[in-house]
């Protein structure tokens, strides 16, 4: 079960991109990364997915480098509202069991 | 839009209660889940079901049961509630396509509170 390390928190301010690094050093060839949100007294919400290289969607973008022993979570110009905690998974996706949530990295964003 | 109901926010049992929560999607998704959330120990998985009456543990099932009868339904069950048990639980579902399992939707959560 690959085990995963972010940081704790980050601060930031309004208009500022933000990139949130997450390492799984013990990634399997079949696991995939996937990132959820969660705001305060609201379940997670799952923000993007990938396996290698760059995906990107509406909300964010994902960066993985070539050997996968880590990911960026970037976030184009933040604003208050983006205020949460941010989780980093990994995990085989055709896997039932093997998706597990750390405590996440709090990102406060500041006016 | 996806929704993912629970059929309470906030409920206060007493210790050897029987504790019944329900979770409804209205997405046909085939998979369910239970977790719990505690401070500083993230999102633990306690049952996951990926068709109507099947039922796989996830990390934490002690203490816990699940019932799914229908497939929107999922239903977490504390047979005699302890106060270690209090805590936020969330209920989740997704695709049982290949390579959905791990976008899940998420309800709002039920702060489950054993006095």
């Amino acid at each position: 079960l690959a085990k995963t390390t972010q940081p704790i928190s980050m601060d930031s301010y309004e208009g500022q991109e933000v990139n949130i690094t997450c390492s799984h050093n013990n990634i399997a060839t079949n696991d995939y990364i996937t990132w959820y949100q969660q705001f305060p007294s609201q379940g997670p919400r799952f923000i993007i997915q990938g396996y290698k290289t760059k995906v990107t969607n509406e909300v964010a973008s994902l960066f993985i480098p070539a050997d996968r022993k880590s990911s960026t979570l970037s976030l184009p110009r933040v604003s208050l509202s983006d205020t949460a905690v941010y989780y980093c998974l990994v995990g085989d996706i055709e896997g039932y069991s093997t998706l597990t949530f750390g405590k996440g990295t709090m990102l406060l964003v500041s006016p | 839009d996806v929704k993912v109901t629970q059929s309470s926010r906030y409920l206060v049992k007493r210790t050897g209660e029987k504790v019944f929560l329900e979770c409804v999607q209205d997405m046909d998704h085939e998979n369910m889940f239970w977790y719990r959330q505690d401070p500083g120990l993230g999102l633990r998985l306690i049952y996951f079901s990926y068709d109507v009456k099947m039922k796989e543990k996830g990390d934490i099932p002690e203490g816990y049961s699940v019932s799914r009868e229908k497939k929107e339904r999922f239903s977490l069950i504390l047979e005699s509630a302890s106060t270690n048990q209090t805590s936020m639980y969330l209920c989740a579902s997704s695709k049982g396509t290949s390579g959905s399992f791990a976008e899940q939707y998420f309800g709002p959560g039920t702060r489950l509170t054993v006095t």
